[in-house]
């Protein structure tokens, strides 16, 4: 299958800084990439779909100034959490996809705002 | 939008026993997935799977499309099989997976 990377695995942060979250599909070129957050025991919930040099599609709820995204390459991602606090900490996981293919997910980020 | 529902919730198995995970989903999908969430929080493919059946192992999974439910098989489980099994679908073009909300698998030995 193939492989997405995402960096770093962990972070812990005081409130206020920002933090960003890199994601790369390694042997793939993804034309859309996704990005997940899940809070402990639950489900992921979907944040945003981004595709290559556009602006990403936000789901409802989610704050779009607070969680920046840019798709600058096919295989790169970022989730950039401006202003952490500590109700943003979270697993937070991104995910790529080529065309209408199989989707993959990078390993994830833990987020610890303090 | 389109819901998905998995079942049981939770699962606790002796070693050795075989099992069966179900995903029903409400809407016709494009595509569906089944995954193992490690105790790690990575998301492991185990089947792309929209229809008809596939066995990669002790593993196996089936897809009814037209009755709007998948199964997914474990037989003769292992203490690393433990996690969670998450069923995810796509419902229409480039749309995203939407999960359902996991089944939690103990294996024991």
């Amino acid at each position: 299958g193939a492989v997405v990377s995402q960096h770093p695995s962990r972070v812990i942060c005081k409130s206020g800084t920002s933090v960003k979250i890199e994601c790369r599909s390694l042997d793939f070129q993804a034309t859309t990439m996704f990005w997940y957050r899940q809070f402990p025991k639950q489900s992921l919930m979907l944040m945003a779909t981004s595709n290559e040099g556009s602006k990403a599609t936000y789901e409802q709820g989610v704050e779009k100034d607070k969680f920046l995204i840019n798709h600058a390459s096919l295989t790169l991602s970022t989730l950039t959490v401006t202003s952490a606090h500590p109700e943003d900490s979270s697993f937070y996981i991104c995910s790529a996809r080529r065309g209408y293919d199989e989707q993959f997910f990078g390993p994830g980020t833990r987020l610890t705002v303090l | 939008g389109i819901q998905v529902e998995q079942s049981p919730p939770d699962l606790i198995l002796q070693e050795g026993a075989n099992s069966t995970l179900r995903c029903n989903f409400s809407d016709s999908v494009n595509n569906l997935q089944w995954f193992h969430q490690n105790p790690w929080g990575q998301l492991i493919n185990l089947f792309y799977i929209p229809s008809g059946t596939k066995q990669n192992g002790r593993l196996s999974a089936t897809t009814v499309a037209t009755e709007r439910y998948s199964l997914l098989y474990i037989s003769s489980s292992q203490t690393t099989d433990s996690g969670v099994y998450f069923c995810a679908v796509v419902y229409s073009g480039n749309t995203p997976l939407v999960f359902g909300k996991g089944t939690r698998l103990s294996v024991i030995a």
